[in-house]
């Protein structure tokens, strides 16, 4: 099984400022099609999880393009140009290229 | 628009069953794969299930393997979750979630999520 590791854990930013966030994988993510089956989602406090991030940089529908994802195979990166308000919460990186697929561990984003 | 609405939730004892169901709406479900995901209270999310949009592709998580059946109607649009030989372990909100495609496993939508306790 593919094991998901994400960095750092807490990621206390203020305001207007930058974030990244990265996560790694046990195995390469990249599919037969070129495409690295990664996901990013963001859960805020009281509600259910949303996909931001899917094939490891493509923007889900309505994702604000401050959000950018990047990385290939084992390694990827989760970065928020200008943090606002609304993007506290609690960030997951997903393998979904097998099952079973797998969640990282969480990063738990908040405003300084 | 997409809706994803789960229910069967309750407090029960350890050892004992319930069935989860989730109710969608918006998208063609018979052409999808369905998840469900759960989410200890104050944990992270963990993968429960998969089924295939036909149903003839099922696989579990580890920790609820031999325990729990996924299973779906496409008939009435509605995902369900055996859940037996209930665990303390297993309380959680379980949310069920619409596959993005059919070869990722990516959760693209997902429904609000019901609880459920299993204590003495």
């Amino acid at each position: 099984d593919i094991v998901m590791t994400q960095s750092p854990l807490s990621l206390p930013v203020t305001p207007g400022e930058p974030a990244s966030i990265s996560c790694r994988s046990s195995q390469s993510l990249v599919h037969s099609d070129g495409y690295s089956y990664l996901d990013w989602y963001l859960q805020r406090p009281g509600e259910s999880p949303h996909l931001l991030i899917y094939f490891g940089y493509t923007r889900a529908s309505g994702v604000p393009d401050r959000f950018s994802g990047s990385g290939s195979g084992t390694d990827f990166t989760l970065k928020i140009s200008r943090v606002e308000p609304e993007d506290v919460g609690v960030y997951y990186c997903m393998q979904a290229l097998q099952s079973p697929p797998a969640f990282g561990q969480g990063t738990r984003l908040d405003i300084k | 628009q997409v809706q994803l609405v789960e229910s069967g939730g309750a407090v029960v004892q350890p050892g004992r069953s319930l069935r989860l169901s989730c109710v969608v709406s918006g998208f063609t479900f018979g052409s999808y794969g369905m998840h469900w995901v759960r989410q200890a209270p104050g944990k992270g999310l963990e993968w429960v299930s998969v089924i295939s949009s036909d149903g003839s592709k099922i696989d579990y998580a580890d920790s609820v393997k031999g325990r729990f059946t996924i299973s779906r109607d496409n008939s009435k649009d509605t995902l369900y979750l055996e859940m037996n030989s209930l665990r303390v372990e297993d309380t959680a909100v379980y949310y069920c979630a619409k596959m993005k495609t059919r070869l990722a496993y990516s959760c693209e939508y997902w429904g609000l999520g019901t609880l459920v306790t299993v204590s003495s």
